[in-house]
């Protein structure tokens, strides 16, 4: 089956303590991104892949850190999380289309619900 | 600074009845605009997209519409079911994924 998949699916932390929230997926995708939802605000995107070792801010990267060593694995990382980083994490994936033709589409993952005491 | 705007943060419609979602934006170099919906405890799912080359895309039950010159899209969903009830983002994007921007969501409610 098709998928992206997030672990954890929820995680209360601490201030300061490190975390690593992962995300794998299994179409072979080149693009990979990684989203977050707060309300009244919408998704929010934080960091992006073009694809293995290629990796770039989206609106919102500070206090967060992203690496692609592999296709299938985007893991985002917060090195000293903040109260102000509780949210609902999505990590999403797609492919490269020619534009005009068929128009780009992602594949979200179920959300990673972190809150940070 | 929201390129992509949903005036709307929710919607009843009733069953049968026409729903529309309606979405805005400002950056003119968006080429490509899309419609995910979103269940609770879910991530949000792709809907239907639509080039900037094209006016109107249809899916079924779903259409959506793009106005250019008013930097306006929405969509419609007809006849709308109780399973349609959802929260609906708006995105937009251009140089392929480099960037998509989401709008803040509109929650639509079908009464059966």
């Amino acid at each position: 089956e098709a998928q992206v998949t997030q672990n954890p699916r929820y995680l209360i932390t601490v201030t300061g303590k490190k975390l690593t929230v992962t995300c794998s997926q299994n179409m072979n995708h080149e693009y990979m991104s990684w989203y977050r939802q707060d309300p009244g605000l919408g998704l929010r995107q934080i960091y992006y892949s073009m694809n293995v070792e290629v990796t770039d801010k989206g609106d919102v990267p500070e206090g967060y850190k992203v690496s692609r060593k592999e296709k299938r694995n985007f893991p985002l990382i917060l090195e000293s999380p903040s109260p102000n980083q509780t949210s609902l994490y999505f990590c999403a994936s797609g492919e490269f289309r020619d534009r005009g033709r068929k128009t780009d589409t992602q594949y979200f993952g179920p959300g990673t619900r972190l809150t940070v005491l | 600074d929201q390129q992509v705007k949903q005036n709307s943060p929710s919607l009843s419609v009733q069953e049968g009845r026409i729903s529309i979602l309606n979405c805005d934006y400002t950056n003119s170099m968006f080429d490509y605009f899309l419609w995910y919906k979103k269940y609770p405890a879910e991530g949000p799912t792709f809907l239907i997209s639509i080039s900037s080359i094209k006016d109107k895309n249809e899916d079924g039950r779903f259409t959506v519409f793009l106005n250019k010159s008013a930097k306006h899209l929405s969509l419609h969903i007809v006849p709308s079911q109780p399973g349609d009830s959802a929260v609906y983002f708006c995105a937009a994007g251009y140089g392929g994924y480099q960037k998509v921007t989401f709008g803040t969501g509109t929650k639509l409610q079908v009464i059966p």
